[in-house]
């Protein structure tokens, strides 16, 4: 059973587009809703991370979790070259012992082209 | 040095060799995790590890041996591997057990002929 569905894409936007990037899960039980980049030859960063519904801004990055329908999204508002990266979504049940443990999606490689 | 390092950055190893894969973090967290990211598959978690006790093995084959000297340093010995576990190896770290914020090392990518 794949608990987390993310489009791998890869997903190609002009500069200066509104980016939208999602995933659905099956497990009711997720409480914490992250959304992880990763550079190309990094590891995955923290972008930004929701508790439960909701909405969250942090600049041109918009995160929105809806745990009726089982689907979270991030928004990126003008998009910029530098925001081309492998965007994965990432959830938990808790903070804290295996229910903090992280289930991830395959990832979404964006490209933003100038 | 700062964050979380991981050497070798590239390995390429025969089914019959023996490698070590080593990370360190330099943020005096107390969790270390092990992932492995395959192409078109998602993070997977390997080994979990708290205060250098062990308190997670995610079904991972005997092949993968971790180890946890201290609450800095994370190893993964890998002995008579498979082509399937051609990968991203990656090491993370967070502050306390379980939280949603992990800070992760460039990895290791390794081949196995």
């Amino acid at each position: 059973q794949k608990e987390v569905e993310q489009d791998p894409g890869p997903l190609s936007v002009p500069e200066g587009a509104i980016v939208s990037l999602n995933c659905t899960y099956s497990n009711s039980a997720f409480q914490y809703f992250m959304w992880y980049r990763q550079y190309s030859r990094k590891g995955p960063e923290l972008l930004m991370y929701t508790y439960s519904s909701g909405n969250k801004e942090d600049g041109r990055f918009t995160a929105q979790v809806d745990k009726s329908s089982k689907y979270i999204s991030l928004f990126i508002r003008d998009s910029q070259p530098s925001d081309s990266a492998t965007y994965l979504c990432a959830m938990s049940e808790g903070y804290g012992g295996s229910q903090g443990n992280l289930i991830f999606g395959k990832g979404t490689k964006l490209s933003v082209k100038p | 040095e700062t964050g979380v390092t991981q050497t070798p950055r590239h390995l390429v190893m025969g089914m019959t060799n023996k490698k070590s894969l080593k990370c360190e973090q330099h943020l005096g967290h107390n969790a270390m995790y092990w992932y492995k990211q395959s192409a078109k598959k998602p993070l997977e978690l390997m080994f979990v590890y708290n205060f250098k006790e062990q308190t997670e093995n995610n079904s991972v084959p005997s092949r993968f041996s971790p180890e946890c000297p201290n609450s800095s340093h994370l190893f993964l010995h890998l002995h008579t591997l498979q082509p399937e576990d051609s990968a991203l190896y990656l090491c993370a770290s967070s502050h306390g057990l379980g939280s949603y914020e992990q800070f992760f090392g460039p990895g290791t990518r390794l081949t196995v002929l």
